[in-house]
């Protein structure tokens, strides 16, 4: 079945700066890469994803790229603020296979002002 | 608009009793539904999935059980807790047939075990 892979597991960055997160996927078909934040003892919440026929995607600060034929993703966060400190899954769908999304482990971003 | 409801938010149980946790979808029909756990400062682990009433798919053998009554309502149970079953669990549904919509996270229930 489809795995995937998500690191660093943590990251701690300077106000301002920028932050990335990585993620790999082994399932060819998959066709599409959400990103969730998620705030200390909140739920998750989709904040951006990206679909096997785009390249990149951009909402203000935060873009994700895909790279089909590497088979990996990734979450690039810019002017880091201290409310970006949270926890970030990546996460992919394979059309045709069950319906349900595969996660990542998990990154969290630790934001210092 | 689409809302997902989860109660209750926090519980604190004995080892050994029983657990039901409900999640309810408003506004959609048909929707697939999937119960998670997050255990402290850990990823999400995928328990169950339904994709129609009475259809459950099971992700980890366990001693938790779900249930899907009716198209909008699934149900997470056990009949006897144990002090591993503690952690955060999260209620989502998804589009049927449409999953690369991506999912609905439920506020979550925090459940400890004692």
């Amino acid at each position: 079945g489809e795995n995937v892979e998500q690191h660093p597991s943590t990251l701690s960055v300077q106000e301002g700066d920028s932050a990335v997160i990585k993620c790999t996927y082994s399932d060819s078909a998959s066709n599409y890469f959400p990103w969730y934040k998620q705030e200390l003892g909140k739920r998750p919440q989709l904040i951006i994803d990206i679909r096997s026929n785009v390249g990149e995607k951009k909402d203000q600060r935060i873009a994700v790229t895909l790279n089909k034929t590497a088979k990996h993703f990734s979450l690039h966060i810019t002017e880091t603020q201290p409310e970006d400190s949270a926890v970030y899954f990546c996460a992919s769908y394979s059309q045709g296979g069950s319906e349900k999304l595969v996660f990542g482990k998990g990154m969290k971003l630790t934001v210092n002002p | 608009s689409q809302t997902i409801h989860q109660w209750p938010a926090t519980l604190v149980q004995p080892v050994g009793s029983p657990l039901s946790l409900e999640c309810t979808v408003e506004g959609t029909s048909n929707p697939n539904l999937y119960w998670y756990r997050q255990a402290a400062g850990r990823g999400l682990q995928l328990l169950f999935y339904s994709v129609g009433i009475g259809q459950i798919s099971s992700e980890v053998p366990q001693n938790l059980s779900a249930s899907r009554p009716q198209d909008r309502q699934f149900i997470l149970s056990s009949k006897k807790l144990l002090l591993s079953d503690s952690g955060f669990y999260l209620c989502a549904w998804s589009v049927r047939g449409r999953g690369n919509y991506g999912y609905t996270f439920g506020s979550g229930t925090r459940l400890t075990v004692v």
